[in-house]
């Protein structure tokens, strides 16, 4: 029932562009993205509702394929502050428990 | 609204003991859920509760855990008979509703090392 995520672990320089993506083996009611840094507690991004909507949050956006059940988030000029680890969350269309996904980790170098 | 908050940010106990945590959730939050997080590793649902009733309980939790929300406000976890493995941070999180708009607030979480 956890999202599976990919890649596992990503590096970048400064300035490029990364996609995350998300699958479920469950019908979706919605997709969340999180961004953890070491020793903290996961930070909401956002959250896409069934529909095949597509958000966006200063460079960060992300789209929601409600038949696939998947979910990219798109990471365009990455910065530094970008570091962490990326968890998407899914809240299925029965039940109220939220799994999150594998996670993947981001490091930005310069 | 000073967010979630988790009580003790940090505890060490012997293998054995039992131990408690506390989160207070966001004061308009009826929704509020437990996870488990140990390094490298996404957290993982422990329970959730609505208002006051614990409506869901992850199977992977074993019958030493036991989580209380007696007034639909803060929430206790409990631990009993504490082993190694269940070193871990332990998070709490809420929300105002399924597919809430500013999706799910996290607390700080309490790390726990058995020793």
């Amino acid at each position: 029932q956890q999202p599976v995520q990919s890649p596992q672990a990503v590096i970048l320089r400064e300035g490029e562009d990364a996609v995350i993506n998300c699958s479920s083996s469950k019908a979706l009611y919605s997709v969340h993205w999180y961004r953890q840094k070491h020793g903290e507690a996961p930070v909401f991004l956002m959250i896409l509702l069934k529909g095949g909507e597509q958000k966006g949050h200063e460079k960060i956006s992300a789209s929601f394929n409600e038949k696939k059940q998947q979910s990219s988030l798109y990471l365009t000029a990455s910065q530094l502050s970008y570091s962490g680890t990326y968890f998407c969350g899914t809240e299925s269309n029965t039940g109220n428990q939220f799994y999150f996904g594998t996670g993947t980790s981001l490091t930005v170098i310069p | 609204d000073t967010g979630v908050s988790q009580n003790p940010r940090h505890k060490i106990t012997k293998r054995g003991q039992n131990v408690t945590f506390r989160c207070d959730p966001i004061s308009e939050h009826n929704r509020l859920y437990w996870y488990r997080q140990t390094l490298g590793q996404g957290p993982e649902f422990l329970t959730y509760f609505q208002n006051e009733a614990q409506l869901e309980k992850s199977r992977l939790l074993s019958d030493r855990f036991s989580a209380e929300r007696p007034k639909g406000s803060f929430s206790t976890l409990e631990i009993q008979r504490t082993e190694q493995g269940d070193s871990a941070m332990y998070l709490c999180a809420s929300s105002s509703l399924k597919g809430a708009r500013n999706g799910y607030t996290f607390g700080s979480g309490t790390r726990l090392t058995v020793v």
